[in-house]
């Protein structure tokens, strides 16, 4: 059982746009940035946001990070069969002390 | 550009160790902390371990403490992770990561490509 909760899939169709929530708490989201990590399959995890809604050199402003409260939202928008991946959030958790990631949502554009 | 290479992976007997190493290029190696992170075969992402820049610092996450230690050479610009007493279930590719900071900010914005570790008998 993770610490930050995800939706385990969602899906969208070419072009269409998607978000995909991760849910945490007062420990973690709601007193730390947060990241979203990008795993296409047989690759490693690719920093896709950082500090809520940082996007990195090279990354399309397709992809969108937002935080409320202990919530944390990514969003994809003009979906292509490329964006087919986990994605992951993550943060510090100030309670554990640790890195704390969310189960991962499997991303299918259909 | 930044490049990760981790290397020492392999199969192991359970009760086993094995130091993984991470050579670190492209980047000001010593200005920054490092992570390792794990993923077991059909699994998410779970943290395992952290360095200050300066090694002065680490953590390292319930699961893995007592077992492994990270630590860093930053003459040779190369991260390491021993771990000992491997069970079964520390199976996974372990993954070595930069922070974006010279301490834990939660961001890890550079990844290696992985190696694999196989705790069977």
């Amino acid at each position: 059982q993770s610490v930050l909760t995800q939706p385990p899939s969602v899906s969208a169709a070419p072009g269409q746009k998607v978000t995909i929530s991760c849910s945490g708490s007062s420990s973690n989201i709601g007193s730390n940035y947060v990241s979203w990590y990008q795993q296409l399959p047989g690759t490693a995890p690719k920093l896709l946001i950082y500090e809520n809604n940082k996007r990195p050199s090279g990354i399309p402003d397709r992809f969108s990070g937002s935080k409320s409260g202990t919530s944390a939202t990514l969003g994809i928008t003009g979906l292509q069969t490329g964006d087919e991946a986990d994605y992951y959030c993550g943060t510090w958790d100030s309670s554990l002390s640790a890195d704390v990631f969310g189960g991962g949502t499997r991303l299918t554009v259909l | 550009q930044v490049q990760l290479v981790e290397s020492g992976g392999g199969v192991v007997q359970p009760g086993g160790s094995l130091r993984l190493s991470c050579a670190a290029s492209g980047f000001t190696f010593t200005t920054y902390g490092m992570h390792w992170v794990r993923q077991a075969p059909g699994k998410g992402l779970e943290w395992v371990a952290f360095i200050r820049y300066d090694g002065s610092n680490t953590d390292c996450a319930d699961s893995v403490k007592g077992r492994f230690t990270i630590s860093r050479d930053n003459s040779k610009n190369t991260l390491y992770l021993q771990m000992n007493s491997l069970r079964s279930e520390d199976t996974a590719v372990y993954y070595c990561a930069k922070d974006l900071r010279r301490y834990n900010s939660g961001c890890l914005d550079e990844w290696g490509q992985g190696t694999l570790v196989t705790v069977s008998s």
